[in-house]
């Protein structure tokens, strides 16, 4: 099965920071990523889809990249809305659609 | 306006059984994949299962594999997920959740139920 390893697992940032959250597959998945928000309390909301394509409706200060097996969210000017906590996923191969571990988006 | 209602979950003794439903509406439901992921207390995202469009391919997690049952009425726009010889490590919120891409099953899940609680306990 295919790992995927965030890093870091926790962050701590200032409202307009920039801040770059990556992902580790275990082996390569192309493009095959997605990464979603979660809020406490809510259900995840998809980002980003298919590494680096933007997801409707998603603040264009989200941005994703990479290929292969290193992937990379970035979000360039933080907003107080945006503290959550960041999965990753691989859509590469079944079973599993591994997620990520997840990191958390703290304020400083 | 796309929704995803889950219902069905509850409190179960380890080795009960359990069918979650999940009401769709907003969408054409038998245009697009739908999943269920789940969510134990202060655990992260755990992907439990999919079911293509028109019922006919399936997959499931290796952990809960020959346990549950994912099944789709198109006809009555509903997601099942059958639960059987359940263990305290299925304790979860479980998501019903769309498929962004019509037709295929490439797990890329845009649009989220609100979640519905399985405790299993005795």
């Amino acid at each position: 099965d295919i790992q995927m390893t965030q890093s870091p697992s926790s962050v701590s940032a200032s409202v307009g920071d920039r801040v770059t959250i990556t992902c580790r597959a275990s082996q390569g998945i192309s493009s095959w990523l997605a990464w979603y928000q979660q809020k406490p309390g809510k259900a995840p909301k998809l980002l980003i889809y298919a590494a680096s394509s933007l997801q409707s409706g998603v603040p264009s200060r989200f941005s994703g990249s990479g290929s292969g097996t290193d992937f990379t969210l970035t979000i360039s000017s933080l907003q107080p809305e945006d503290f959550a906590t960041y999965y990753c996923q691989q859509a590469n191969s079944f079973p599993p659609r591994a997620f990520g571990q997840g990191t958390r988006l703290e304020i400083k | 306006e796309v929704q995803l209602v889950e219902s069905g979950g509850g409190l179960v003794q380890p080795g009960g059984s359990l069918r979650l439903s999940c009401s769709a509406s907003g969408f054409t439901f038998s245009s697009y994949a739908m999943h269920w992921v789940r969510q134990a207390p202060g655990k992260g995202l755990e992907y439990v299962s999919a079911i293509s469009s028109n019922g006919g391919s399936t997959y499931y997690a290796d952990s809960v594999k020959g346990r549950f049952t994912i099944s789709r009425d198109n006809s009555k726009n509903t997601l099942y997920l059958q639960m059987s010889s359940l263990r305290a490590e299925d304790t979860a919120v479980y998501y019903c959740v769309k498929e962004l891409l019509r037709i295929a099953v490439a797990g890329y899940l845009d649009y989220w139920g609100q979640g519905t609680l399985v405790t299993v306990s005795s």
